[in-house]
């Protein structure tokens, strides 16, 4: 299977909250999982990726981790601001050779409040 | 330069008519992806060029065609429109290979067939 499940597709918090973006996927053999931010009139943007050799990273107020067994991976934003607020899609790569193909999940709409 | 550029960025069409998309990117990266993205979807895999080598997806194979005529530009076209292709099309590189294989995107084009 090739499908990638995101949810919740809604996401409301306070502003200083932490938010969380649960995906999961069917293909055992993905070995790549980047999350794109996607505002209002812009193209997606990465903001962070792991890779199936890890389990989870960091980049500033951003975490991943990445569960293969379970064959799930999430987003975890600490201290969300205004600005955090956009579309988020979590998609999951078989990179084979020179080929990779990114399945999308359907997209978050987070909404920090102030 | 990490710029994919997208043109145009709206465009209407007639049904039967025939739609050409252009991408373009200057980061010379081996491969150049095509999306669609209608709403309340993921962004869905039409095709990508490998280099000079073009990959269909099996269930979009007869209704897109693309082209590649230097490393900078892809095409996409839609021979004769229906009103099923209304969506944004999303154009992405990467260059893959170890860990550069983050695909980058562009704006996208809004296409409406009416």
């Amino acid at each position: 299977g090739e499908q990638v499940e995101q949810l919740p597709s809604i996401l409301r918090v306070q502003e200083g909250s932490s938010a969380s973006i649960n995906c999961s996927y069917e293909d055992s053999a993905s070995n790549y999982f980047p999350w794109y931010k996607q505002e209002p009139g812009e193209n997606p943007k990465l903001i962070i990726d792991i890779r199936s050799n890890m389990e989870r990273k960091q980049i500033q107020e951003l975490i991943v981790l990445l569960d293969k067994k379970a064959k799930r991976f999430s987003l975890h934003i600490t201290d969300t601001q205004p600005g955090d607020s956009a579309m988020y899609f979590c998609a999951a790569s078989r990179i084979t050779g020179n080929t990779g193909k990114l399945i999308f999940g359907l997209g978050t709409t987070l909404q920090v409040q102030p | 330069d990490t710029t994919v550029k997208q043109n145009p960025r709206y465009k209407l069409a007639r049904v039967g008519k025939p739609v050409n998309l252009i991408c373009s990117q200057t980061m010379n990266h081996d491969t150049m992806y095509w999306y669609q993205k209608k709403p309340n979807q993921a962004p869905k895999l039409l095709l990508f060029y490998y280099d000079k080598i073009l990959n269909r997806e099996a269930d979009t194979f007869e209704k897109f065609q693309s082209s590649r005529p230097n490393n900078s530009f892809c095409s996409l076209y839609i021979g004769s429109a229906g009103l099923e292709y209304s969506a944004m099309y999303l154009c992405a590189s990467s260059r893959l290979g170890g860990n550069q294989d983050t695909q980058y995107f562009g704006p996208g084009t809004r296409l409406l067939v009416l």
